[in-house]
Formats: C-alpha cells, sequence, structure tokens
C-alpha cells in the first residue's frame, strides 16, 4: 500500500521570506511523486513531479521540490513566497509501474502567506 | 487546449436518489480517473478509466460507478445517495498509454462538481 503524510495541517509565512511544505510517503519501489495546489471552489492545478534523475525539481510559479530517498521525502519549497501563494497543497505519490494512475494524497497543507 | 471540463458544477439531492456527474478530458487524453474529496477523509481515489476499460479501484462500495466511451469522455454514477456522499467529486485526465505512464503522466483536474446530499 502506499501512502502520504503532510505533518502541518497550516504553514504561516511572511510575504518575501521562504517557504517550506513538508511532504513523507511510503511505496513500494520507486515512486512518482507530484504536488498540486488548489485554491477555493477550485479544481487542484498540478505544480511539479519527480520521475527520476535530479533530486531537485523546478515547477511553476517559481516552485520547486527536494526528492530525498534516504528520507522519503519530497518537501515543497519556495524562496520567497507571495500573498498569492496563500492556498491549500497537496503532495501525491504513485509506484513507478504500469498500473495506471492510482494517485495517493496527502491530507493537504494550508498555506497562509501574510503581508 | 482546453482543460477538463466537469457537469454539472453543483447538484442538490436527497436520500436515496441516483445521480451522474460527466466529465470531458484533456483533447487526447485517454485516461480518465475520479476522485471524491470531503474535509474528514480528504482526497480519496475512485476509479480510473482507460481506453473504455476500469483499469484501476479504489475502495468504494459498489454503489459507485463509471464508465467511459470511445471519445474517452466518461461519467460516473452514485446510487441509492447517503448524507456521507455529501463532497467534491473531481475528474483528471492523462495520456494514459504506457510511455506516458512511464513518464509520470501527469494528472489535469477538472473544476469538481460539488454534490450535496439532503
Amino acid at each position: 500500500a502506499q501512502s502520504v503524510a503532510q505533518p502541518e495541517d497550516q504553514v504561516n509565512v511572511a510575504e518575501g521570506n521562504p517557504l517550506t511544505v513538508k511532504c513523507t510517503y511510503s511505496v513500494s519501489g520507486n515512486p512518482y511523486l507530484f504536488w498540486y495546489v488548489q485554491y477555493p471552489n477550485r479544481g487542484l492545478q498540478f505544480l511539479l513531479k519527480y520521475i527520476t534523475g535530479d533530486n531537485l525539481v523546478k515547477g511553476s510559479y517559481g516552485f520547486e521540490a527536494e526528492f530525498n530517498k534516504s528520507q522519503t521525502s519530497f518537501h515543497l519549497k519556495k524562496p520567497s513566497a507571495l500573498v498569492s501563494d496563500s492556498a491549500l497543497y497537496f503532495c501525491a505519490v504513485r509506484a513507478n509501474n504500469n498500473a495506471g494512475n492510482m494517485l495517493t494524497f496527502g491530507g493537504g497543507t494550508r498555506l497562509m502567506v501574510k503581508p | 487546449k482546453a482543460g477538463v471540463t466537469q457537469t454539472p458544477r453543483y447538484l442538490i439531492k436527497t436520500r436515496g436518489q441516483q445521480v451522474t456527474l460527466s466529465c470531458s478530458p484533456i483533447s487526447g487524453h485517454r485516461s480518465v480517473s475520479w476522485y471524491q474529496q470531503t474535509p474528514g477523509q480528504g482526497l480519496q481515489f475512485l476509479f480510473e478509466y482507460f481506453s473504455e476499460t476500469q483499469r484501476n479501484k479504489g475502495n468504494f462500495p459498489g454503489r459507485f460507478s463509471g464508465r467511459q466511451f470511445s471519445n474517452s469522455r466518461s461519467e460516473m454514477n452514485v446510487s441509492t445517495l447517503e448524507l456521507g456522499d455529501s463532497a467534491l467529486y473531481l475528474c483528471a485526465s492523462s495520456l494514459g498509454g504506457g510511455l506516458a505512464t512511464r513518464r509520470g503522466d501527469t494528472q489535469y483536474f477538472g473544476p469538481g462538481t460539488r454534490l450535496t446530499v439532503l
């Protein structure tokens, strides 16, 4: 079975400061890892993914994530937060196999960026 | 390209009724997945369809069913609605083929259908 943990329900950060949203995962074999963002009354928007290769993945809107295999983590980061980054962030995992597209999501982390 | 579209956006039903939700994937995408989002359970996978066949199924009762048409459009049906079925139902599409799967096959989500069961 695969699982994702996002240990913080909410992260508060001041505008202009760096932000980190944490994610750890469990999956058999090698993982595919994803970050999505959800704004109120909207679906999920894709930010970035890790498949293989470089541990630092760059995505949309200045976000990046660092894959750490030994710690089974995939933390989302941004060097300088914007108020408009305030939203709900989800980490997701699926196994690196040909069994189709079943994503397992973490519980979500609400990011609040204060001006 | 147009994104994933879902209809209707909002639905209000009463217990015992049934409901059908529709999803049109991004053009060229052959995989459609459905997820249920609730405050208590978070995001949970319902099922995935690829080339008109169910490829994966989550842990939901048989009241939840789906299908995919030859144009990749998908519908999901919930029969005998219960109060606990109130949720945001999200549809996601992806390319779905073997090569795409090996490259992570990113899923793109629609805006969702908000179902309220009274």
